[in-house]
């Protein structure tokens, strides 16, 4: 089955310092996904997604096959980061429907 | 920039009874989806509908639910009997397209549903 694991659920950094969101995945083809995100009282949205290999708010991500991973990284944390972000997939068959991980509550103090 | 509208942002309801969430999806996309997340659990995906049908459901997605799209606008749940294991945030959300890739979900605000 498919299965997208995010081992943290609260990731607590301080403002300038480096975060790393972990997430891995267990597919057996080549899934595509995605990193979303929920600031507080907002609706849950897309953050980045790795066929676009973009950097947005900073962010980045890469999908490494070897370690099914697909960690969101960002070198320097900004308080305005603080949210709930969630790793999700689908898997390369035409399905739409996504999978999401358990998510991560990153919390950047000040 | 347009967005997916949910209501009621709350509903309560006994047991047994039938509920029905409502959504108005962005107007020029044509896939709609419902998924739901019990409190302090993953996001998990019901069902998915493009040209007035299902297009593809889980597991959970079983015959107390239905889906409907009653006019060119909006998108409906229905629980017909609800259970008290139904009690979740449900999340409505649309694409203009059905590549996930290209056509990103947009996700509403949810209705918190609670079973009582």
């Amino acid at each position: 089955a498919q299965r997208v694991t995010q081992p943290e659920k609260l990731l607590s950094v301080f403002k300038g310092a480096p975060v790393e969101l972990k997430c891995n995945y267990s597919y057996s083809g080549s899934p595509e996904l995605f990193w979303y995100v929920q600031y507080s009282r907002q609706r849950l949205q897309l953050l980045l997604r790795h066929i676009s290999r973009e950097s947005i708010k900073g962010f980045t991500a890469d999908l490494n096959k070897g370690e099914t991973s697909f960690h969101l990284k960002k070198p320097f944390a900004q308080e305005e980061d603080s949210a709930m972000y969630y790793c999700a997939s689908h898997p390369d068959t035409g399905r739409r429907a996504l999978t999401f991980g358990s998510g991560t509550r990153l919390q950047v103090q000040p | 920039e347009p967005e997916v509208t949910q209501t009621p942002s709350h509903q309560v309801t006994q047991m047994g009874q039938e509920v029905i969430l409502r959504c108005v999806p962005i107007s020029n996309h044509l896939y709609f989806y419902w998924y739901r997340q019990i409190l302090g659990q993953k996001v998990e995906f019901l069902v998915s509908f493009y040209n007035n049908e299902i297009s593809e459901k889980s597991e959970i997605f079983d015959d107390q639910f239905s889906v409907e799209r009653p006019d060119g606008s909006n998108f409906t749940l229905k629980i017909r009997s609800t259970k008290l294991e139904d009690s979740a945030m449900y999340f409505c959300a649309s694409s203009e397209g059905g590549d996930l890739d290209n056509s990103p979900l947009h996700f509403g605000n949810g209705t918190r549903l609670t079973v009582t």
